[in-house]
């Protein structure tokens, strides 16, 4: 099992749609966790931490399941300029020594 | 100001060759790194260094060496460049384990001809 996951898409979604994102990862001892965002040819940047309450910013929200170790993100009312690649991040301790984790990604396309 | 800058935004380079590529951040971070992302887009931790001491090394040729002057630079010299090192190799810096996550440099664009 990969140490984290998440499925490459393409979602392909009309503007105004609502999208979801999951994330799974492996390392239970794992502590801290974020979505990314990467546009093509640009660096990733930090679209938002997660937290086991889940926390909101503007259409963004972010939901940590610790139990089932996965995070998601919900895209509510896509804009076109939502299009990009969301990167789930995982920071973990454990036997490995501490470690962060990026996922591969998924990309997302809105679309008028 | 840029937060994290890094130099040059690209290389285009012989095999064989010997390059660097510097990075500087202005956020008062005490940890920087460097990862790369190769055509597959996956972003991979290369090193990490906090305060100058190198804390992450990941499995990295050792024609790979950084260096870290002070802890608001984290330069990466690469020897006897390969076909292979092709890839964007971005910096990043952050305060401590990146509770609060990364700031990343816009990225070097490496072509190994």
């Amino acid at each position: 099992r990969k140490e984290v996951e998440q499925d490459p898409g393409p979602f392909n979604v009309p503007e105004g749609a609502t999208v979801a994102f999951n994330c799974t990862y492996s390392n239970s001892a794992s502590q801290s966790f974020f979505w990314y965002r990467q546009d093509c040819r640009k660096e990733p940047k930090l679209l938002m931490s997660v937290y086991s309450s889940g926390n909101e910013d503007g259409r963004f929200t972010a939901q940590l399941n610790r139990a089932s170790q996965y995070i998601s993100l919900l895209i509510r009312d896509s804009k076109l300029s939502d299009s990009a690649t969301y990167l789930c991040v995982v920071n973990g301790g454990g036997t490995g020594g501490f470690k962060t984790i990026f996922g591969a990604g998924t990309r997302l396309f809105v679309k008028a | 100001d840029t937060a994290v800058s890094q130099t040059p935004k690209y290389l285009v380079t012989q095999m064989g060759n010997d390059k660097s590529i510097k990075c500087e951040q202005n956020l008062g971070h005490d940890t920087m790194y460097w990862y790369k992302q190769d055509s597959k887009k996956f972003l991979k931790i290369m090193f990490s260094y906090n305060n100058k001491e190198l804390i992450i090394n990941e499995t990295v040729p050792n024609r790979f060496s950084p260096k870290s002057p002070d802890k608001a630079h984290l330069n990466l010299h690469i020897n006897s460049l390969e076909l292979g090192d092709s890839a964007v190799y971005f910096c990043a810096s952050s305060q401590g384990q990146a509770s609060y996550g990364y700031t990343f440099g816009s990225g070097t664009r490496l072509t190994v001809v």
